[in-house]
């Protein structure tokens, strides 16, 4: 059964910083593409980041650019992002998901998530 | 970046009705079209990939059509466990992008 558990939440002051973790189980993690979705209170689902299933490609979604960093470590069946310059707007449920391979050529949808961690950024 | 715009937002619908929501994408993104269904203090939940295409598990009461930059969700009939809000998302190019959600609501 694959399963994705987030930790490391919490509550954090304004340009703090927290660290995420992802652990899969269920699948060969080392074969997929992962991802970050977040959902901040009562609103709808922002993507976050992407990372390559080596670690040698990246993506963010602009407003994280520079402040979050994505990665991953096969051996522990883990991935993690690093969240510094926390703004009250990075308020969230941070959800870790995979992206599936259905298709060959790509393009594919997330097709499990964890249960999400919630982070507040609050003074 | 690629904006995806869903209608309506909300919805009031009976157990047994016909329901179609419907997603715009900013430019063409072929068939590259997922929809998602959440309920209350749930993850997402993949429904429809590729825009039409069936996801392993789910009931077929579910389906999805479209291309290019228009796509649709449509549920035969109603069940109690359909009431949640759905999203779709571009998996085109990045950013990968949402559009803002659909409430489904019983009437």
């Amino acid at each position: 059964e694959v399963q994705l558990v987030e930790s490391g939440g919490g509550l954090v002051q304004p340009g703090g910083s927290l660290r995420l973790s992802c652990a899969a189980s269920g699948f060969t993690f080392s074969s997929y593409w992962m991802s970050w979705v977040r959902q901040a209170p009562g609103k709808g689902l922002e993507w976050v980041a992407n990372i390559k299933q080596d670690g040698s490609e990246k993506y963010y979604v602009d407003s994280v650019k520079g402040r979050f960093t994505i990665s991953r470590d096969n051996a522990k069946n883990s991935m993690y992002v690093q969240m510094n310059s926390l703004r009250a707007e990075d308020t969230a449920v941070y959800y870790c998901a995979r992206v599936g391979q259905q298709l060959a050529a790509g393009r594919n949808p997330l097709d499990y998530w964890g249960q999400g961690t919630l982070v507040t950024v609050s003074s | 970046d690629i904006q995806m715009t869903q209608s309506p937002s909300s919805l009031s619908a009976s157990v047994g009705d016909r329901v179609t929501i419907t997603c715009r994408a900013s430019q063409s993104i072929s068939s590259s079209l997922n929809w998602y269904q959440q309920t209350p203090g749930k993850a997402p939940k993949v429904l429809i990939y590729a825009a039409s295409s069936l996801q392993s598990g789910v009931p077929s009461r579910f389906s999805g059509s479209g291309s290019g930059t228009d796509f649709t969700l449509t549920i035969s009939s109603l069940q109690p466990e359909d009431f949640a809000t759905y999203y779709c998302q571009q998996s085109y190019s990045f950013p990968i992008t949402f559009g803002q959600g659909t409430r489904l609501e019983i009437k």
